[in-house]
């Protein structure tokens, strides 16, 4: 079955920079684009980019351009999340998301369970 | 950007009764649309895409109808377990944007 399992927790001060990773498993991770939505508390849901994990293509949304990486290591399977100069309004859960479309189709089937990255 | 607005923000009703939540863009996204269901502490749920097709193992009480710039996400028989809140999501292209949300209790 698919699964996309996600690092832990974190803690980090204003300024700094925050990597989440990703790991698919249940299906072949290069065919399918693995989107990021972050969720500040009490919050909706916004956008962050997605990477194509067959050609390491992304594409972030303007107001993450410039702060924002997304990469991935096919070898495990895993796909990275880094945000830097973090600011307290950043404070979230992260979660990575499977577009279920071998080309894209941008929206989600599958879900990791969320990372909370507290900036404080 | 393209603006997707929901209505209402929340609702209560009966086990049993219909619910229809609305879902509005501010230019036409054809049928590009998505619906989720986001239960308290967990992550968002696909329940519907291209608007009214049914994501597979999702019940058949859940339709959701709409192209352009009007959408809806209809409930035909509350459930307790559907208690959550709901959003909306247009996928024609980037950037990807999501409605507010619909909060779902039951009375």
């Amino acid at each position: 079955q698919v699964q996309l399992v996600q690092s832990g927790a974190e803690v980090q001060k204003p300024g700094a920079s925050v990597k989440v990773s990703c790991k698919a498993s249940g299906y072949t991770f290069i065919d399918y684009y693995v989107h990021w939505v972050r969720q500040a508390p009490g919050q909706g849901l916004e956008w962050m980019g997605w990477i194509n994990p067959n050609t390491g293509g992304t594409n972030y949304a303007q107001k993450f351009q410039g702060r924002v990486t997304m990469t991935r290591d096919t070898s495990i399977s895993t796909a990275y999340m880094e945000l830097s100069r973090l600011r307290s309004d950043d404070t979230a859960v992260y979660s990575c998301a499977r577009d279920p479309g071998s080309y894209g189709t941008y929206y989600f089937d599958y879900w990791g369970q969320g990372t909370l990255v507290s900036v404080s | 950007d393209i603006l997707m607005t929901q209505s209402p923000s929340s609702l209560a009703a009966s086990v049993g009764d219909r619910v229809t939540i609305t879902c509005r863009a501010s230019q036409g996204i054809s049928n590009f649309l998505a619906w989720y269901q986001q239960k308290p502490g967990k992550v968002p749920k696909l329940l519907i895409y291209a608007a009214s097709t049914l994501q597979s193992g999702v019940p058949s009480r859940f339709s959701g109808s709409g192209s352009g710039t009007d959408f809806t996400l209809t409930i035909s028989s509350l459930q307790p377990e559907d208690v959550a809140t709901y959003y909306c999501q247009k996928y024609n292209s980037a950037p990807l944007t999501f409605g507010g949300g619909t909060k779902v209790e039951i009375k």
